[in-house]
C-alpha cells in the first residue's frame, strides 16, 4: 500500500530564505508523486509532478522537487520565499489505479 | 482555462439531513474522485468513478454515501443521512486518462 510522510506539521522561513517541505513516500510499484498548495478557504493547486523521465522536476510559482528513488524522497524547494508562499503544501503519490494518497500537510510561514 | 468547478461552496444542515454536492468537471475528464478533508487534517480519499461505475472505494464511503453522473457532466456526491462527523471539506477531482487530477475548490459541508 502507498503512504506519504511529510516531516514537519509546520514551517517558518525567512523572506528571501531557502523553502525546503520534505515529503518521503512508500509505494510498491513506481510512483506518480505530486505537489498541491492550498491557500486559505481555497482549494488544491497543483505545484508540480513527476511521473516519469528527468527526476528533478519544475513546478510553478519557482517551486522544484527532485525524485530520489533511492531514498524514497520528493522534497520540495524553492530557493527564495515570498510572503505570497505562504500556505499549505501537500505531497500525494499515486500508484497508477488512480486515487491519491496524500500527506498530512506542511503548513508554511514566511517570516518578514 | 477550464476548471473543475462545485457548488455549492458552503452548506450548513442538520444532522440527519441529505445531502447532495456537486461537480462540473472539464468536458473531457473520464476519471473523477471525491476527497474529503476534516479540518485540520490531511486530505482524504472517497470514491473514484470511471465509465458510470464506482472504480474503487473507501472505508468512510460506506452504505450512507453515493456518487453518480446522471446527466453525464454533473458529477455528485449524496449524503443521505448526515452526521456531524460528516463535517469538512469535499473535493471534487477529475482527470484525462493522464495521471493528474484537477481539483475544484471544494465544497465546505457543516452539519448541525
Amino acid at each position: 500500500a502507498q503512504s506519504v510522510t511529510q516531516l514537519g506539521s509546520h514551517v517558518s522561513v525567512s523572506e528571501g530564505a531557502l523553502v525546503l517541505l520534505r515529503c518521503n513516500y512508500s509505494s510498491s510499484v513506481p510512483p506518480y508523486l505530486f505537489w498541491y498548495v492550498q491557500y486559505p478557504n481555497q482549494g488544491l493547486q497543483l505545484l508540480l509532478k513527476y511521473t516519469t523521465g528527468a527526476t528533478l522536476v519544475k513546478g510553478i510559482n519557482g517551486f522544484e522537487a527532485e525524485f530520489k528513488k533511492s531514498e524514497t524522497s520528493f522534497h520540495l524547494t524553492k530557493p527564495s520565499a515570498h510572503m505570497s508562499d505562504a500556505a499549505e503544501y501537500f505531497c500525494a503519490v499515486s500508484d497508477g489505479s488512480g486515487k491519491y494518497i496524500f500527506g498530512t500537510g506542511t503548513r508554511l510561514k514566511v517570516l518578514a | 482555462e477550464p476548471e473543475v468547478t462545485q457548488t455549492p461552496s458552503h452548506q450548513v444542515t442538520q444532522m440527519g439531513q441529505e445531502v447532495i454536492l456537486r461537480c462540473v468537471p472539464i468536458s473531457n475528464h473520464l476519471y473523477f474522485y471525491w476527497y474529503r478533508q476534516i479540518l485540520g487534517q490531511k486530505v482524504e480519499f472517497l470514491v473514484s468513478f470511471y465509465n458510470n461505475e464506482i472504480s474503487e472505494k473507501s472505508e468512510i464511503f460506506d452504505d450512507q454515501f453515493s456518487v453518480e453522473r446522471p446527466d453525464g457532466s454533473n458529477f455528485t456526491l449524496k449524503i443521505r443521512s448526515t452526521k456531524l462527523e460528516d463535517s469538512a471539506m469535499y473535493f471534487c477531482a477529475a482527470r484525462t486518462a493522464g495521471e493528474t487530477q484537477y481539483f475544484g475548490p471544494g465544497t465546505r459541508l457543516l452539519v448541525l
